[in-house]
């Protein structure tokens, strides 16, 4: 049973960088079959899809995040990252991380969310 | 890029049969998988592929595609069943993810 979860600052100031990392459970991140993914949610508002990374290391962004996202895996912890600079408050959301399979295309296993707020 | 079009909300009389449609050119290509989230928790993956569920979800839950059109049909809507739903596909432009506006689905 694959658990993941969320840990990183809840409150992040303007133009600074905002870091989440993602440690798993039940399952290697390192193995073939899944992407690692991150996901975000505004407050009151849907999903949004942010960045992947694959089990190999290579990674797909939001067109719209590109210029300001990493990330990044550390398989001897079992975790990937995210990094994104120069955050506003349009930054300010529940960001998940969450696991995703390819054929078919689904995200079975999401951890319980970090809410992180940009705010002076 | 492509987008995936949800109703932002539908009702349901309690034990009656409500759809949810997602419709987008991605759906040509790629099956829809679909999201229920409760109040304050993550998303809970319900229909993936053709028509599958994890194991957990009932099945009074379905899904279907039809051209560009996704649905997720619950069959017999309890009062549990009250949250958004959200669909989400590949883009077929660039490879990237795609989730629909959501749809928040009332339980009368």
């Amino acid at each position: 049973h694959v658990q993941l979860q969320e840990s990183g600052p809840g409150l992040v100031k303007p133009s600074q960088t905002l870091s989440l990392t993602c440690t798993v459970s039940g399952d290697s991140i390192s193995r073939g079959g899944y992407n690692w993914t991150w996901i975000r949610q505004h407050p009151g508002k849907g999903l949004e899809w942010v960045g992947n990374i694959y089990h190999t290391g290579s990674f797909h962004f939001s067109p719209s995040l590109q210029s300001r996202l990493s990330i990044s895996m550390d398989s001897s912890k079992n975790q990937f990252s995210l990094k994104l600079t120069s955050v506003t408050a349009a930054d300010t959301a529940v960001y998940y991380c969450a696991r995703e399979a390819d054929l078919p295309f689904f995200f079975d296993s999401w951890g319980p969310g970090t809410l992180v707020i940009v705010s002076s | 890029s492509s987008e995936l079009t949800q109703d932002p909300a539908v009702s349901v009389a309690l034990g009656q049969t409500v759809r949810i449609t997602c419709q987008g050119d991605s759906l040509r290509g790629y099956y829809a998988s679909w999201y229920q989230q409760r109040p304050g928790l993550a998303p809970r993956l319900v229909i993936y592929g053709r028509n599958n569920r994890p194991s957990g979800i009932p099945d009074r839950i379905s899904g279907s595609i039809s051209g560009h059109t996704s649905s997720l049909t619950i069959t017999g809507a309890q009062a549990e069943d009250e949250a958004d739903y959200y669909c989400s596909s590949r883009d077929t432009d660039d490879d990237s993810v795609l989730f629909g506006g959501g749809t928040k689905l009332t339980v009368l």
